[in-house]
């Protein structure tokens, strides 16, 4: 299963909405979570489940989707939020993961 | 707090094999399935392998049969051996974990990673 994230790159500036996309070439149903990657640490994450948050992610992250089409929003950018997120579906062996959006500060 | 802590040789030459291991601390080794996972320069994450706490075993098709992952329960510890490796597998390789039926079998631990080069 090929997933697809767009856009490659995301300028968003503080305060405003960044919404991130994840295609999936076969459903996945709701198996999908979204990580969060900041250079030289490790993958943090997110939201599983397609719309659930881990324990401790603040709540200006969520989730939506379901089948091939995912989104991952965060309300209002933190200049801590600067980092690389990527999708993974969870439904099928070998698990996949999309190739990434890095989000930037506007 | 599970915490996880890659190691390895960093360089290897092409043909040669590569290994790794990850230490786990701070939980117990047997909740979790132990993946090992990689990031090529520029490129996505893709999943190699993973062991359960009793050595049940699981690997990608893509790797054709390169790689073994392996469980020391005595040590804490999950090892990876690749052979014949190439200048392709080069990359920083993560040590995860996830639950069955536990968040959506999502990786909710992962290591901080270790680079990798393959070169002469």
């Amino acid at each position: 299963i090929v997933m697809t994230q767009s856009p490659a790159t995301l300028s968003v500036s503080p305060g405003e909405r960044a919404t991130l996309s994840c295609r999936a070439s076969l459903g996945v149903g709701s198996k999908v979570a979204w990580f969060q990657h900041k250079p030289g640490q490790a993958p943090r994450l997110l939201i599983y489940g397609a719309f659930t948050r881990a324990p401790g992610i603040p709540a200006r992250f969520s989730g939506s989707g379901s089948g091939t089409e995912f989104t991952l929003t965060i309300s209002s950018l933190q200049s801590e939020d600067i980092a690389v997120y990527f999708c993974q579906q969870c439904d099928t062996w070998p698990v996949t993961f999309g190739q990434g959006t890095r989000l930037e500060i506007k | 707090q599970v915490h996880l802590q890659e190691s390895g040789p960093g360089l290897v030459k092409p043909s040669e094999t590569l290994s790794l291991t990850c230490t786990v601390s701070g939980g117990s080794l047997s909740r979790y399935f132990w993946s090992w996972i990689r990031q090529p320069p520029g490129k996505r994450m893709e999943w190699i392998a993973y062991t359960s706490y009793s050595g049940s075993v699981n690997h990608n098709p893509s790797l054709n049969s390169r790689a073994t992952i392996s469980v020391d329960t005595s040590k804490n510890e999950v090892s990876l051996r690749l052979t014949s490796v190439t200048s392709a597998d080069t990359a920083v390789y993560h040590c995860a974990g996830h639950m069955w039926g536990f968040r959506g079998d999502a990786f909710d631990v992962w290591g901080q990673g270790a680079m990798v080069t393959v070169s002469s």
